[in-house]
Formats: structure tokens, sequence, C-alpha cells
């Protein structure tokens, strides 16, 4: 069974730039959800994606968008990069339908904007 | 709205001292409950879940109970090692229209000294 897999590991930007980071989602699995991170701080929830659609979006302004594949793969687009978008991007994948909504995280993304 | 209240850290004992990581959970419906675990330079691993209420999860020695009448699910460990040393959360998911959306507390680092 191959687990979640993010690219990169580390990205370096400059503030308004953009940037995409891709998830794989866990063999099986068919919902992607997106988290940052900021340095000492719990995940915070960005969106999710269920049948090629956004299925719900946390308190993050429309420059965060997104894209799941066919092969329930997904992007995390980030334009007009501010220098608060410094932090870790997990990607999450889990079964839709499945009794606990039990989450399954990546390595995570780090992104520095300077 | 859900949120998640988790003990501040940073925490610090002794090999084989006890261990209790307290959380509470403020949520509309009946969530499931779940603590994370994130190594240095790693993503998040799921350490224990309880999908309704009286549930206990455990793995690895760690306990959690699920309280609806205190809405608490307080991480414990008996004899905690040295590799038990990390930053650990708290979580609840929604089981509303977003798919497993998890809402996490702001970690608790724990350090273990030989």
């Amino acid at each position: 069974e191959t687990g979640v897999t993010q690219s990169p590991t580390h990205l370096i930007k400059t503030r308004g730039q953009q940037v995409t980071l891709r998830c794989s989602s866990q063999s099986g699995h068919n919902t992607v959800s997106w988290y940052q991170q900021a340095l000492g701080q719990g995940p915070q929830f960005i969106f999710q994606y269920y049948r090629e659609e956004e299925n719900g979006r946390g308190n993050f302004p429309p420059r965060f968008s997104g894209l799941q594949f066919p092969n329930y793969s997904s992007e995390l687009n980030v334009n007009a990069l501010e220098l608060d978008d410094s932090a870790l991007y997990l990607c999450a994948s889990s079964l839709a339908g499945a009794s606990s909504y039990e989450q399954y995280f990546g390595p995570g993304t780090r992104l520095t904007v300077t | 709205g859900d949120s998640v209240t988790q003990m501040e850290g940073p925490v610090t004992l002794s090999e084989e001292a006890f261990l209790t990581i307290n959380c509470t959970y403020t949520a509309t419906g009946y969530p499931s409950l779940f603590w994370y675990v994130q190594y240095p330079g790693e993503g998040l691993q799921l350490l224990l879940k309880a999908t309704k209420a009286d549930d206990k999860g455990s793995n690895k020695g760690f306990e959690a109970t699920y309280r609806k009448e205190t809405t608490s699910f307080h991480l414990e460990k008996g004899s905690v090692q040295v590799s038990d040393s990390a930053v650990y959360f708290c979580a609840l998911s929604d089981r509303g229209s977003t798919l497993g959306r998890l809402y996490f507390g702001r970690g608790t680092q724990l350090t273990v000294w030989p």
C-alpha cells in the first residue's frame, strides 16, 4: 500500500510569486484535504477535494486554489505569495464513506517566502 | 464552531514518568476524536482515535478515552520513553458536509530525558 506523497519537499519563493504544490493520495483513497501549519501552530484546514471538486473550504483567501485529478492526486496553488504564507503545507487523503473519516498525512512541503 | 483546546507545553519528563496531555473540545455534533504525533521534520502520524462516547483509543502504550460529559479526550501513557519526544496534536473530525475535516489544537511539545 503506497502512502501519501508530496512534492517538492522544500521550496523557497519570493513575495508576489506563484507556487504549485503536489500530492499523491494513498492507494484506494478518493478525497484529498490540504492544511497549512505555521511554525509552532496546529494545522489549519485550507480546503478539500472530492470527485475533482472543492468540497469545503477553510478561512483562506481565493488566491489559494486547488485541483484534483481523475487519479485522485491533487495540486495546491498559491498566487501572489505573502511572507505569512511561509509554512508547512500538509496533504491528507481519506476514503469518503469510511466510518471514522480517518485522514492519512503526507510528509509535507516546507514553503519559505522571502 | 468546532474547536479543540489543548494543554500548552512544553512538557518535559524523565524516562518512565507518567504522561498526561489534556484536550477538550467544542463541537455541534458527534465528532470523531484523534491524537496525532509529529516527529521533527516530519508530517503527522495518527496515534489513536475514538469515534463515539466512552470509546477508548490505544496504541503504543498511549491511551485516550472519549468523554462526552466533560467534552474531553486526554492523552495518557504510563511510562514514557526518550523515543516519545515529539509534538502531539489533539484533533476532532467534522462529520458534516466536509468529509472528515480536522480541527486541531495548537500542539504540545513533549521532551523525554533519559
